[in-house]
Parts: C-alpha cells; structure tokens; sequence
C-alpha cells in the first residue's frame, strides 16, 4: 500500500535555528512530490513540486530536496512567521493525478 | 495567480439536513477534488472530477454526491447531514495533466450539530 509518512509531528525552533522536515514515501512509480504550507483555518498554500531524484527547489528560507524515498524541507534561519503546519503529497503513477498527503509536520519558531 | 473560492467559511447545520459546498476555481482547470481534513487522520480524498459531468469515487466517498454542471464549478453534498461529517472540508483543482500541482481553496469548516 502506498504511503506518505511525515517527521517529526511537531518542531520547536528558535529563531535563526535552521532544521529539516523529513517526508519519506513508498509508492510504486512517483509521479511529483509536493510541498504545502497550512495556516491555522485555512487551505494549503503550494511550495514546491518535485519530479526526479536529485532535484532541488529553493523558495526564500525554504529548500526542498528528493530522493527516491524521501524528500527533505530544510528551513534556513526560521522566523516566526515561517510557523504552520507543513504537508508533503505524492501521486501515484498509478492514481491518475491523485495525491496520498502525509500527516504533516507542525513548526513552531519562538523569537 | 490561481484562484479557488468556497462558498462559506463556516457552516452549522442540524443532524438530517442536507448541505451543499460549493467550489469555484478560475484558471480552466480540468480537474477538480474534494477533501476533508480531521486532526491526526490529514487529508482524505472524498470524490474528484476529471470533466464536467464526470465523477470518482476517491477514499470516503461514503455520505457524499457531487455535482459537475459547469467546468469551473463542483459541488459536494451532504445528502443527510451527520456528526461525524463535522470537518473542515477543501476543495482543489488541477490541470489535466498528471503530475501537476493541486491548488486548494480556504476550506469550510463544517459543524453538524
């Protein structure tokens, strides 16, 4: 069975303290890795998509990075406002553009 | 920029009653999802659209219809409205292609009491 698994659940930062999320994913054939920020009450916002191994992507503080099982978000000098909660997605070469979302990860960076 | 509206951000209704979401997306998507989104379980698909007037099944679709007029739009009904569809409910849409990203909307959250 296909599965995304997001850690850790939860990340205490202080500010300027860099770290990274870790979604690791079983499928049989990847066809895109995605990276979503959640806010409180509100809908996931994209980040990233990511196709093949060895890719990067950098946005600001945020760098996505994948290989064939996992994908890493690493957050450079973390400010308060990178807070949120943060969700990988995988489709499936099977699923006809569906995605199996992990749980995500709750970041919470302290000034 | 792409753009995904919801009908409501809040919603209460009564056991048994009947409840329509509505989505709206702006870019020609063919693709269109609904989810729900529970702490500790994530997403989880409800059903999708791959053109108007066609619909799949995704992961829960029990307790749920949709609906599919109009390309830009998808509905999601709640025949009889129970307590354990309180959730917050998204909505996304896509390109046709596979592989392409999921743009969701603000989401509604629901409250079935």
């Amino acid at each position: 069975e296909d599965q995304v698994t997001q850690s850790p659940e939860a990340l205490r930062l202080q500010e300027g303290e860099s770290s990274s999320l870790n979604c690791s994913y079983t499928v049989s054939g990847l066809r895109g890795l995605f990276w979503y920020r959640q806010d409180p009450g509100k809908g996931p916002e994209f980040l990233f998509t990511l196709y093949s191994a060895g890719e990067e992507k950098e946005k600001e503080r945020l760098k996505a990075t994948l290989t064939k099982k996992e994908s890493f978000l690493h957050i450079t000098a973390p400010k308060p406002e990178d807070s949120a909660t943060y969700l990988c997605a995988v489709e499936d070469g099977g699923s006809q553009g569906n995605l199996i979302f992990g749980k995500g990860t709750k970041l919470s960076v302290k000034p | 920029d792409v753009k995904v509206t919801q009908s409501s951000r809040y919603l209460v209704k009564r056991t048994g009653e009947k409840v329509f979401l509505e989505c709206v997306q702006d870019m020609d998507h063919e693709n269109m999802f609904w989810y729900r989104q529970d702490p500790g379980l994530g997403l989880r698909l409800i059903y999708f659209s791959y053109d108007v007037k066609m619909k799949e099944k995704g992961d829960i679709p029990e307790g749920y219809s949709v609906s599919r007029e109009k390309k830009e739009r998808f509905s999601l009904i709640l025949e009889s409205a129970s307590t354990n569809q309180t959730s917050m409910y998204l909505c996304a849409s896509s390109l046709v292609f596979s592989g392409e990203t999921q743009y969701f909307g603000p989401g509604t959250r629901l409250l079935v009491l």
